[in-house]
């Protein structure tokens, strides 16, 4: 049963503390993103991978690292340094480059 | 960076009813995507669109790529209860480039 896992689903951390994001896929797909998320805006993407050992910055990339040691593992931490961290984040994953992106379920983090 | 215009923001429909909604761009697109995300969860990829003019069907819902590929469309015929949730529009200008997203459309169905 392919797919792609993130967990936890609800996480919720101190101010201050750095928090890592999980995200798996079984899907032999070479791509992987991380996308944050508000109420009532669109996906926002802050880093991409299309190899392993490769990653580049989307648009909201600071206060964010990324790591990509393994084709299935797109780990994404959290640091201190991001300024309003709360956000529901959605890790995905495609083929290549210009193919359909498939989402996660999402992990809810909250910073209080 | 690029952006794209999503309409309408939300949408209050009966049970039955037909609903569209579209997405525009400034750019020209080469590829339209359409997803459908439900409450606290991941979206999920309902139609995508490489050409001008494609008109692509899955069960009731039908996505259009605009033939001046600057906009795209989605139907949903006969909508039911499980219809709701928010769809998202997403669109990459070129081969290489980063996909777009849409702000979302927000649907409503009433039994």
């Amino acid at each position: 049963d392919g797919g792609i896992t993130q967990s936890p689903k609800y996480l919720f951390r101190k101010e201050g503390q750095n928090v890592t994001l999980s995200c798996e896929q079984n899907l032999n797909h070479d791509a992987m993103y991380w996308y944050r998320q508000d109420p009532g805006q669109g996906l926002r993407l802050i880093y991409y991978s299309q190899i392993v050992n490769d990653f580049q910055k989307g648009d909201i990339a600071e206060g964010y690292s990324v790591s990509r040691e393994k084709k299935e593992s797109f780990p994404l931490t959290v640091t201190s340094a991001q300024k309003n961290p709360t956000a529901f984040y959605l890790c995905a994953s495609s083929m290549a480059r210009d193919y359909e992106q498939y989402f996660g379920p999402g992990t809810r983090l909250t910073v209080t | 960076g690029q952006q794209l215009n999503q309409s309408p923001q939300s949408m209050f429909i009966q049970e039955g009813e037909d609903v569209s909604m579209n997405c525009t761009s400034s750019s020209i697109f080469n590829t339209w995507l359409w997803y459908k995300q439900d409450p606290g969860e991941g979206p999920v990829l309902l139609i995508a669109l490489y050409k001008a003019g494609e008109l692509t069907s899955n069960g009731r819902l039908t996505a259009q790529f605009g033939i001046t590929r600057k906009d795209s469309f989605l139907n949903i015929s006969a909508s039911i209860p499980s219809d709701v949730g928010i769809y998202f529009c997403a669109g990459r200008e070129t081969s290489g480039s980063r996909l777009t997203f849409g702000e979302g459309t927000q649907l409503t169905v009433n039994p």
